[in-house]
């Protein structure tokens, strides 16, 4: 059974930093791109970032680019985002969601605010 | 980036009824399209992709259709657990890119 399982959300201050992770089992990691996705309280859906299975291709929305990154361990089956120079506008739960968008994790919510 | 568009933003329907949603590229992208139903506060689930063809698992009352810029979500006879949002997606070049949704209620 293929899971997805992110932690590391929580509050943080607007300037602050926090590092999500995603924990990947019941299928081959290092086989498949990865993405995150993040949905703000009341709002709709928005692709943040990419990351192709060898980490040779990387994507970033516009509006997180050269604040976030993206990385991964196959080794360790891991997706990760880390979060820097956060804003009010990034309050949102973040999803960890397999390449091709068939599997998504339950996600995990972070809050920016003072 | 492609914008995508749905219609209607919201609509009521009871049980039994056969309901489309239409989403609409900004540009062609192909048969990149994906779409995903999202009940309050849980994870989106993935229910069709490359326009037409469900994931596995998804019932047969659910089927998807169009190519190009105009696409459609038809549920052919919704069922209590269908009342919730439906999301498309386009994935034909990044970024990636989310309708805003089509919220299905009970009439």
């Amino acid at each position: 059974e293929v899971q997805l399982v992110e932690s590391g959300g929580g509050l943080v201050q607007p300037g602050g930093s926090l590092r999500l992770s995603c924990a990947a089992s019941g299928f081959t990691f290092s086989s498949f791109g990865m993405n995150w996705v993040r949905q703000a309280p009341g709002k709709g859906l928005e692709w943040v970032s990419y990351i192709s299975s060898s980490s040779s291709t990387i994507y970033y929305a516009d509006s997180v680019k050269g604040r976030f990154t993206i990385s991964r361990d196959n080794a360790k089956n891991s997706l990760y985002l880390q979060m820097n120079s956060l804003r009010d506008e990034d309050t949102a739960v973040y999803y960890c969601v397999r390449g091709g968008s068939d599997y998504w994790g339950q996600g995990t919510l972070v809050t920016v605010s003072s | 980036d492609i914008q995508m568009t749905q219609s209607p933003s919201s609509l009521s329907a009871s049980v039994g009824d056969r309901v489309t949603i239409t989403c609409r590229a900004s540009q062609g992208i192909s048969n990149s399209l994906a779409w995903f139903q999202q009940k309050p506060g849980k994870a989106p689930k993935s229910l069709i992709y490359a326009a037409s063809s469900l994931h596995s698992g998804v019932p047969s009352k659910f089927s998807g259709s169009g190519s190009g810029t105009d696409f459609t979500l038809t549920i052919s006879s919704l069922q209590p657990e269908d009342f919730a949002t439906y999301y498309c997606q386009q994935y034909n070049s990044y970024p990636f890119t989310f309708g805003p949704g089509t919220k299905v209620d009970i009439k």
